[in-house]
């Protein structure tokens, strides 16, 4: 099966600019996750939808953050304005339901904000 | 969430066994034992999951102590692309909570 998709790969912006992030997960799957991993760090939980509705989005800095999942599929997430701590690799991951049935994570766009 | 302990990092010799142990003092009786890996410039990978019995699939076995306040990741036969970063997990299967990484232990494996 193909795998989660992720877009961009990469990203250089300056501080305060905007930016996007892409994620397909695999057909099917009804969870989807972002993740945050900062270098040196483990993945940080950004926010959970189930379909197309928010389950977690305790640790999102919604000041500057936001994703939607539109008609339960694909996913973006945005942030407005950006700043040089928000450098990292946004991770995306899918899952069937919860986490018995194991994450499928995208390979991520890192992100230097400069 | 339960917290895990792992060491930050091991070191194996190609084609040697190797055990990557896992604390979790405070796990509830409720939570699955997760181990997911994070190959270089990739995202983590899930490799074995288990709640009592000992786990085994292609990738790896899994050890659960009796109390299951540890357990440890085996890898039979450690390659050069078995290199990455081992996160072990607990989780409660039956709720939404989603997976909650720690700094894992960094595996180097010496051909």
């Amino acid at each position: 099966e193909a795998g989660v998709a992720q877009s961009p790969r990469y990203k250089i912006i300056e501080k305060r600019q905007s930016v996007a992030f892409w994620c397909n997960p695999i057909s099917g799957h009804a969870t989807l996750y972002w993740y945050q991993q900062i270098l040196g760090q483990g993945p940080k939980l950004l926010i959970q939808f189930q379909n197309n509705g928010v389950v977690d989005d305790s640790q999102l800095p919604k000041d500057r953050f936001s994703a939607e999942r539109l008609k339960g599929v694909d996913s973006t997430l945005k942030i407005q304005p950006a700043k040089l701590e928000d450098s990292a690799v946004y991770l995306c991951a899918s899952s069937l339901g919860n986490s018995y049935y194991g994450y499928t994570f995208g390979s991520g766009t890192r992100l230097t904000v400069v | 969430d339960a917290k895990t302990t792992q060491p930050n990092s091991m070191e194996s010799n190609e084609e040697e066994p190797v055990h990557l142990p896992c604390n979790h003092s405070t796990i509830s009786g409720t939570d699955y034992i997760h181990w997911y890996r994070q190959l270089p410039s990739q995202g983590p990978e899930y490799v074995i999951h288990g709640l009592t019995s000992n786990v085994n699939n292609r990738m790896a076995s899994l050890a659960i102590a009796e109390d299951r306040k540890s357990s440890t990741l085996i890898l039979h036969r450690a390659t050069l692309r078995d290199a990455a970063v081992y996160y072990c997990i607990l989780s409660w299967n039956s709720g939404n909570t989603p997976l909650v990484f720690g700094k894992g232990t960094r595996l180097s494996v010496i051909a």
